[in-house]
């Protein structure tokens, strides 16, 4: 596709539920980002894929939250017993290459998430 | 651990006037700075970098110079338009590590 594409674009859940939230990435891009942003806020990096290895997950703020990217292409952000405080906008970002200097991130419209 | 802070929003002004958004870090090593912008609607995107001291990123008209010495990336244009209303984001990659950290985001607001 022409950029990173994120769906559902909304998601509203009922406090307790589990969600899942999907990232398409730029074809061939071997970094893929997650970010979670508040409203008002700026993006609060989550976690870090090269290819299908998750390199860096010290952002991910309970053991609740869980990415995966099996295959090196799409991946999954899933929450599980989604809490109010989970409410926030998730971005998904992937590179070209490895090291960010190198090649710009490309973001996509992101997923707003609002639990009730 | 780094650390990112921009003035914060909304900043209005008019058309052709002159806009700065201040951004100060904190970072051990030597960062790679970014401005990234966010307009209605859309998803963040790359507006300029600067990866060592002293360069100056440039794009659309903004300006950026990396300081080292007071740590600092301020965001310049001279003369802005009605187009530039958007969120921008000033943002650090460590020297070690792969991850981007933001700062707060700063609105812009330009009335014609």
């Amino acid at each position: 596709g022409a950029g990173v594409s994120q769906s559902p674009r909304y998601k509203v859940a009922k406090r307790g539920q589990d969600v899942a939230l999907r990232c398409d990435p730029i074809s061939g891009h071997v970094s893929l980002f997650w970010y979670q942003q508040a409203l008002g806020q700026g993006p609060e990096f989550l976690t870090y894929f090269q290819n299908e290895a998750q390199l860096d997950k010290s952002g991910l703020p309970s053991d609740r939250f869980f990415a995966e990217r099996p295959e090196g292409s799409v991946s999954t952000l899933k929450i599980q017993r989604t809490q109010q405080e989970d409410s926030a906008v998730y971005l998904c970002a992937s590179g070209g290459r490895w090291r960010t200097e190198h090649s710009p991130l490309h973001f996509g419209n992101g997923t707003r998430l609002t639990v009730t | 651990g780094n650390s990112v802070t921009q003035m914060e929003g909304p900043v209005t002004l008019s058309e052709e006037a002159f806009l700065t958004i201040n951004c100060t870090y904190t970072a051990t090593g030597y960062p790679s700075l970014f401005w990234y912008v966010q307009y209605p609607g859309e998803g963040l995107q790359l507006l300029l970098k600067a990866t060592k001291a002293d360069d100056k990123g440039s794009n659309k008209g903004f300006e950026a110079t990396y300081r080292k010495e007071t740590t600092s990336f301020h965001l310049e244009k001279g003369s802005v338009q009605v187009s530039d209303s958007a969120v921008y984001f000033c943002a650090l990659l460590g020297a070690a590590g792969n991850k981007l950290t933001f700062g707060g985001g700063t609105r812009v607001l330009v009335k014609p």
